[in-house]
C-alpha cells in the first residue's frame, strides 16, 4: 500500500527566514501526483503546491518550491521569507491509482511555527 | 463560486443518536471524497464518489457509516448509531482533473462531538 511520511512533527523558523519540510512516500508506480495542502487554524484545508511526477522539473508557486527527487521518493517543500500567516499544518499527500481509482493518502502533518 | 459547502460546521450529540452531514461540492467538479481527521489517525479517506457513483467505500469504518450523492451538486454521510470514538472532523471534498490529476477543493469541515 502507498504510504507518505512526515517525519518532523514540528518545525519552527524566525520570520523572513527559509524552512524545509520533509516527506517521502512509498509507492511502486510510475505514474503518480504529490501536493502539499497547508491547513491553518481556522481548519481549512488549502492546496499549497502540486507536482507531477512525470515532470523533472520541480514546481514553485511564489515562496513555496518543492524538491521532487523521484528515485529517492522524497517531496520536500521550501518555504522562503516565511511570513507569520504561513504558520499552519501542512500535509504532503500522494495521489496514485489505489485499488483503480486515483485517491489521495496523506501524511501525518508537520506543524510550523513562525518566530516573529 | 462559493466552493465546497458543509454543514453542519458544529454537531455536538449523544452516543446512538444519528448523524447526518452534508456536503454540496463545487458545480463542475465530477468527483467525491470524505474524509475524516483525527488527532491519533490524522486524515482517513472514508468513500469516493465518480461521477455520483461511489467508486471505492473501503475507508467506511463500520456498517454504521454510509453515504449518498443522489445528484451532482448534494452528498450526505450518515452515521447510525454514533459513538464517541466517531468523534472527529469530517471534511468534504470535490475534485476536477488537472494534467491527469484530481485537484481536490476542501470544504471547511464538520466538527462531530459525540458524547
Amino acid at each position: 500500500a502507498q504510504t507518505v511520511t512526515q517525519s518532523q512533527p514540528e518545525m519552527s523558523v524566525q520570520e523572513a527566514e527559509t524552512v524545509t519540510l520533509s516527506c517521502t512516500y512509498d509507492t511502486s508506480e510510475s505514474d503518480y501526483y504529490l501536493f502539499w495542502y497547508k491547513q491553518p487554524p481556522s481548519r481549512q484545508m488549502i492546496l499549497v503546491i502540486r507536482q507531477e511526477a512525470y515532470k523533472q522539473q520541480n514546481a514553485t508557486e511564489n515562496r513555496f518550491s518543492v524538491n521532487f527527487q523521484k528515485a529517492a521518493k522524497s517531496f520536500s517543500l521550501k518555504i522562503s521569507d516565511s511570513q507569520l500567516g504561513d504558520a499552519a499544518m501542512y500535509f504532503c499527500a500522494y495521489a496514485g491509482l489505489i485499488q483503480g481509482a486515483q485517491k489521495l493518502v496523506f501524511g501525518q502533518g508537520t506543524r510550523l511555527t513562525i518566530n516573529p | 463560486d462559493a466552493g465546497v459547502i458543509q454543514s453542519p460546521r458544529h454537531e455536538v450529540t449523544e452516543m446512538g443518536q444519528e448523524v447526518t452531514l452534508r456536503c454540496k461540492p463545487i458545480s463542475g467538479h465530477n468527483s467525491l471524497f470524505w474524509y475524516r481527521q483525527t488527532m491519533m489517525r490524522g486524515l482517513e479517506l472514508l468513500i469516493y464518489f465518480n461521477n455520483n457513483v461511489p467508486i471505492d467505500d473501503s475507508g467506511m469504518p463500520e456498517d454504521r457509516f454510509s453515504a449518498k450523492m443522489p445528484n451532482a451538486s448534494f452528498s450526505t454521510l450518515k452515521i447510525q448509531p454514533s459513538e464517541p470514538r466517531d468523534s472527529a472532523v469530517y471534511f468534504c471534498a470535490s475534485s476536477y482533473r488537472v494534467s491527469g490529476a484530481n485537484v481536490l477543493t476542501f470544504g471547511a469541515g464538520s466538527r462531530l462531538t459525540v458524547l
